[in-house]
């Protein structure tokens, strides 16, 4: 069936690093990729996605790369900063206009 | 402003109690989801509509009914609380034609 795989499940890094987090995907068909981030207490927001027709997306401190043929994603945070530590969630779309996401990971800024 | 409403925010009541948690958008998306989500854990697909009179069950099993009469709203109804049910529910809309979701600030359940 469809899925999405998430890894890691936990990060934690020091403020001003990068953090990567990845994602891989079953359903070829899959041509849209939105990450979503969770702040503790909030709705999940969208903060970046990108189509399968482009291999790299960019929006100030944060990108998004995807390789179809090895179907995976990943997001990219530059120069992290303390309002960076929420859930992020990836996730593919399905078959019937679903939103498949992964189990998230709960990044953690360490002063 | 265009945004998605869910009432009630927090909401604790009895086991056997018979609830109904709201969800209206003012976006005019045709698509409509509820999920079910335990704080900052995994979101599971509990039921979702493509438009009126549409409805669909998700990929987790729910006790949980929904309805779709008008457009703009989406309500699930519990017709019997038990405690297994307490957690977050998200309710999310998407245009039609477009894959992105837009959620709710969710319903806190506690089922005593």
């Amino acid at each position: 069936g469809e899925n999405v795989e998430q890894h890691p499940s936990t990060l934690s890094v020091q403020e001003g690093d990068s953090a990567v987090i990845k994602c891989t995907y079953s359903d070829s068909a899959s041509n849209y990729f939105p990450w979503y981030k969770q702040e503790l207490g909030k709705r999940p927001q969208l903060i970046i996605d990108i189509r399968s027709n482009v291999g790299e997306k960019k929006d100030q401190r944060i990108a998004v790369t995807l390789n179809k043929t090895a179907k995976h994603f990943s997001l990219h945070i530059t120069e992290t900063q303390p309002e960076d530590s929420a859930v992020y969630f990836c996730a593919a779309n399905g078959r019937d206009d679903k939103i498949i996401f992964g189990k998230g990971t709960r990044l953690h800024i360490l002063p | 402003e265009a945004d998605i409403y869910q009432t009630p925010r927090y909401l604790v009541i009895g086991t056997g109690k018979k609830i109904t948690l709201e969800c209206s958008q003012t976006m005019g998306h045709d698509k409509m989801y509820w999920y079910q989500q335990d704080p900052g854990m995994e979101l599971h697909l509990i039921h979702y509509s493509y438009g009126v009179n549409s409805t669909e069950k998700g990929d987790l099993s729910s006790e949980s009914t929904v309805s779709r009469i008008r457009t703009e709203h989406f309500p699930l109804t519990l017709e019997s609380a038990r405690p297994s049910h307490t957690s977050q529910y998200l309710c999310a809309s998407s245009p039609n034609g477009r894959a992105e979701q837009f959620f709710g600030p969710g319903t806190r359940l506690t089922v005593l």
